[in-house]
């Protein structure tokens, strides 16, 4: 069994502030782990990815995340946030044979001017 | 032009109608998937097929139903449409053979409202 926990459903940060969405996971087998980012009105966009390579994971528009096992985290980090990372991110986990993905329920992050 | 389209975008029908939804790909992907997603739920799986011949319920496959026509497209139904199956709808692909196996690439979502 697989499960995802995305702690806060609604960020808040200013322009030029460190962005940070936190994700946590529960897996029986090493899991493959997923960003994905919505912006409004449109589809799920994968952002990064980490399967058993580097556990520090460089994705789109400046984001990474990093992989720890004994904290069972992948959060999602970015220096610096810019008005168009305005979205929805959803974390992920696939695991064992088959594959399938378990989504969090999604974190909403608002940028400030 | 975009590897995972949905038909139709946007839809509005009544209670009791049934309904199709139709997902192509051109990525030549043997896996695809039906998700829903609802506000603050994230997406839940409804339908995944791993080939033509291999189609197995999700999450929350009840009222609904599937038909994988071809490797690149695949539909769902509802057969009597209901209010609370008002959602957003999405259709993913992905590659078992890829090395990043399970990475799935998402459509543009069908916005559904049953009234």
């Amino acid at each position: 069994a697989q499960s995802v926990t995305q702690l806060g459903s609604h960020v808040s940060v200013s322009e030029g502030a460190l962005v940070l969405l936190r994700c946590n996971y529960s897996s029986s087998v090493p899991p493959y782990l997923f960003w994905y980012v919505q912006y409004p009105n449109q589809g799920l966009q994968l952002l990064l990815k980490y399967t058993s390579a580097a556990t520090l994971v460089k994705g789109i528009n400046g984001f990474e995340a990093e992989f720890k096992k004994s904290e069972t985290s992948f959060h999602l980090t970015k220096p610096s946030a810019h008005m168009s990372d305005a979205a929805e991110y959803f974390c992920a986990v696939s695991g064992g044979s088959n594959y399938k993905l378990t989504f969090g329920k999604g974190t909403l992050l608002t940028v400030n001017p | 032009d975009a590897d995972v389209t949905q038909t139709p975008r946007n839809r509005i029908t009544k209670t009791g109608k049934r309904i199709m939804l139709e997902c192509s790909q051109t990525k030549g992907h043997d896996r695809m998937y039906w998700y829903r997603q609802d506000p603050g739920l994230g997406l839940q799986l409804i339908y995944y097929s791993f080939d033509v011949k291999d189609i197995n319920k999700g999450e929350i496959s009840d009222g609904y139903s599937v038909s994988r026509q071809a490797q690149a497209k695949f539909s769902l139904s509802l057969e009597s449409a209901i209010p609370n199956q008002t959602a957003l709808y999405f259709c993913a692909t992905s590659d078992s053979k890829s090395e990043g196996r399970g990475t799935q690439y998402f459509g543009p979502g069908t916005r559904l409202t049953v009234l």
